[in-house]
C-alpha cells in the first residue's frame, strides 16, 4: 500500500531564502508525482507534475525533482516571497491517476 | 472558464440526514474523483470514475455512494450522515494518467454533521 510522507510539517523562513520541501513514498511503481499548493479555505492548485520517466520539472522559481529508486521527491523554491505562504502537498499518482497524498508542509515566509 | 464547480460550498447536516454533493466539470475530462480532507491531514480518495457509467471505490468509500451518468457530472451521496463524515470534500477531474496533465480541483464543500 502506497504511503506518502512530507517533512517538515511546518516551516518558517525569512523572505528571500531558498528552501526545500521533502516528500517520500513507499511504492516506486508510480505513474507520476504531483505537487500542489493549498491556500487556507481553498482548493488545490497544481504546481508541478513529474512523470515517472522524468527526473525534474521547473516552473519559474519552482523546481521539483524525482528519484523513484529512493522513493523521494523534493520541491525547491528559490527566493521565497510572502505570497508563497501556503500548505504544499505532494501526491503519488498511480493507475487511473488516483492520487495518494502526504499530509503537507505548512510554509510561512516572513517579510 | 469554470473548471470544476462544487455545490454547495457549506452545509450543516443533522445525524441521519442524507444529502448529495454536486460536482461538474467543463473540460471534457474522462476521469473524476472525490476526496475528503480532515483537519491537518492530506486528502483521501473516496470514489473515482474513469468515464460515464464506470465508478470504483477509493481508500475510504464506506458511507458514500456515487454515480456517473454524464461526462460532466459526478455527484457524491451521503445516505445516513454520521459525525465522522464531518470534513471538507473536494472533487477533481483529469485526463488519463498518460496525458502528463495534473488533476484540477474544485474549491471544496465544507460539511459539518451535528
Amino acid at each position: 500500500k502506497q504511503e506518502v510522507t512530507q517533512i517538515p510539517a511546518a516551516l518558517s523562513v525569512p523572505e528571500g531564502e531558498n528552501l526545500v520541501l521533502n516528500c517520500s513514498f513507499t511504492d516506486s511503481a508510480i505513474y507520476n508525482l504531483q505537487w500542489f499548493r493549498q491556500d487556507p479555505g481553498k482548493g488545490l492548485t497544481s504546481l508541478l507534475l513529474i512523470q515517472s520517466s522524468q527526473r525534474e520539472q521547473t516552473s519559474g522559481r519552482l523546481n521539483a525533482s524525482l528519484d523513484k529508486s529512493s522513493g523521494r521527491s523534493t520541491l525547491y523554491i528559490a527566493a521565497s516571497q510572502p505570497g508563497d505562504s501556503a500548505t504544499y502537498l505532494c501526491a503519488a499518482g498511480g493507475a487511473t491517476n488516483k492520487l495518494i497524498f502526504g499530509t503537507g508542509t505548512l510554509l510561512a515566509v516572513q517579510p | 472558464n469554470a473548471g470544476v464547480t462544487q455545490t454547495p460550498k457549506f452545509r450543516i447536516l443533522k445525524i441521519g440526514q442524507s444529502m448529495t454533493l454536486q460536482c461538474a466539470q467543463d473540460m471534457n475530462h474522462n476521469y473524476m474523483y472525490w476526496y475528503r480532507q480532515d483537519p491537518g491531514m492530506g486528502l483521501k480518495l473516496i470514489y473515482y470514475s474513469v468515464g460515464a457509467g464506470i465508478t470504483d471505490k477509493g481508500e475510504v468509500p464506506n458511507g458514500y455512494n456515487v454515480s456517473r451518468s454524464t461526462t460532466e457530472d459526478f455527484p457524491l451521496r451521503l445516505e445516513l450522515a454520521a459525525p465522522s463524515q464531518t470534513s471538507v470534500y473536494f472533487c477533481a477531474s483529469s485526463y488519463s494518467p498518460y496525458s502528463n496533465q495534473p488533476q484540477h480541483f474544485g474549491d471544496g464543500t465544507r460539511l459539518s454533521i451535528l
